[in-house]
């Protein structure tokens, strides 16, 4: 059973920068079958994919965000990492991390249960 | 973008009855779309994946129809698990979007 745990700051001040982690488990980030994503939710609100990394460290933002997005990964700690720059309070938002196969149209089949960041003074 | 778009955005059913989601994408998606069923404080969870086919230990009451640019997802007798969020999702075309989700509550 693959399980994946966000963790970071869950309040982050405006014109700051969010980063948060996503640890894997029980599956190792270093396969070549999976893409690794981060995907966000305003309350009340659509879910809104924001880039994906994969093993190699290649990325893939949502071209809305594109120019404040940076995704990492750290193999040797089965962890992939968000940073988003330049916050504003329309960044507030339950965070997920998810898992998509590698594919030119596949779905995400595993999530976290997400974290909630708040951007507030 | 395709713009995905859910009816309604709430729905009161009773337990025992059944339900019947709507999901509609802004240009064909083929057969591209899946729905998550997601409850506060738990990991979203893959309920439908290829329009219609059960993801892993999704029971049978869970059913998925459409192509193209319309779906729909039934839930045949709802159990009081079921009250939750739903959410379709297209994943034809880059960037991948998401529905607003329908709130399924109790009647």
């Amino acid at each position: 059973q693959v399980l994946l745990q966000e963790s970071g700051p869950g309040l982050v001040k405006p014109s700051q920068t969010l980063s948060l982690t996503c640890t894997v488990s029980g599956g190792s980030i270093t396969s070549d079958n999976y893409y690794w994503n981060w995907i966000r939710q305003p309350a009340g609100k659509g879910l809104e994919w924001i880039g994906r990394i994969y093993t190699s460290g290649s990325t893939n933002y949502n071209p809305s965000l594109d120019s404040r997005v940076s995704i990492s990964v750290n193999t040797s700690k089965n962890q992939f990492s968000l940073k988003l720059s330049s916050v504003t309070a329309a960044d507030t938002a339950v965070y997920y991390c998810a898992r998509r196969k590698v594919g030119a149209t596949t779905y995400f089949d595993y999530w976290g249960q997400g974290t909630l960041v708040t951007v507030s003074s | 973008e395709i713009v995905v778009t859910q009816s309604p955005a709430t729905l009161s059913v009773s337990p025992g009855e059944r339900a019947t989601l709507s999901c509609r994408a802004s240009q064909s998606v083929s057969s591209n779309l899946a729905w998550y069923q997601q409850k506060p404080g738990q990991a979203p969870r893959l309920l439908i994946y290829g329009a219609s086919a059960r993801a892993t230990g999704i029971p049978a009451r869970f059913s998925g129809s459409g192509s193209g640019t319309e779906f729909t997802l039934t839930i045949s007798s709802l159990q009081s698990e079921d009250f939750a969020v739903y959410s379709c999702q297209q994943y034809n075309s880059w960037p991948y979007t998401f529905g607003q989700g329908t709130k399924l509550e109790i009647k």
